[in-house]
């Protein structure tokens, strides 16, 4: 079974500008979430569908955004780049609706310069 | 919302000798705990998980315990092999989908 795949892995922005990432799940997970991943920070939630339903925000500003489709592929979005959103974003499915193991994809690294 | 804090921050040890990671949690409504691994550049993997019905879970040199009442929970590995380096995040989640809170890691270095 395929794990899950993100694009792009590797990308460098401009500050205002904005950027789309992309999740595939793996076959059968209805359950995707993001996570922004920092050295000072760590591991942040940022949100989380299932069944194209948003169930879950962390705190995060609305310049973060994102979206399922009805195959299960979600996409985030990040408006009004700033330096600070310099990052790896991960993206994880899970089989079950809640309470169950995520597994992660391998992120794309976010540069803003 | 749920606090997850980690502790050490770094750990070295010899081959052969046994680490324990510890985290604890805060709100008593998070019921499922995993530990993922993670080397330089690679994604998170899983590598145990416990739920709250259950106080230890083994998995060869891995194993982790939780204790309900004082919120926490340790990962301790047993005869530790150079592989073992990487970056070890505690997790912990409740029954309200799949939103994960993480601790801040611990950088584990076994040293030949």
């Amino acid at each position: 079974k395929a794990g899950v795949t993100q694009t792009p892995r590797y990308l460098i922005k401009t500050r205002g500008q904005q950027v789309t990432l992309s999740c595939s799940p793996i076959s059968g997970h209805r359950s995707v979430s993001w996570y922004q991943q920092t050295p000072g920070q760590g591991l942040q939630f940022l949100f989380e569908y299932f069944s194209e339903t948003q169930r879950n925000k962390g705190n995060f500003p609305g310049r973060f955004s994102g979206r399922q489709f009805s195959n299960s592929r979600s996409e985030m979005n990040v408006s009004t780049l700033e330096l600070g959103d310099s990052a790896l974003y991960l993206c994880a499915s899970s089989a079950a609706s809640s309470g169950n193991t995520i597994y992660f994809g391998e992120g794309s690294w976010l540069t803003v310069v | 919302g749920e606090n997850v804090e980690q502790h050490p921050s770094t750990l070295s040890v010899q081959e052969g000798d046994s680490a324990v990671i510890k985290c604890t949690y805060s709100d008593s409504a998070s019921n499922y705990f995993p530990w993922y691994k993670q080397e330089l550049g690679k994604r998170p993997q899983l590598i145990i998980d416990i739920r709250s019905n259950v106080g230890e879970k083994k998995d060869q040199r891995i194993a982790v315990t939780l204790n309900k009442t004082a919120k926490h929970f340790s990962l301790h590995i047993t005869e530790t092999q150079p592989e073992d380096s990487a970056v070890y995040f505690c997790a912990a989640s409740q029954n309200t989908g799949n939103q994960f809170y993480f601790g801040t890691g611990t950088s584990l270095t076994v040293i030949p």
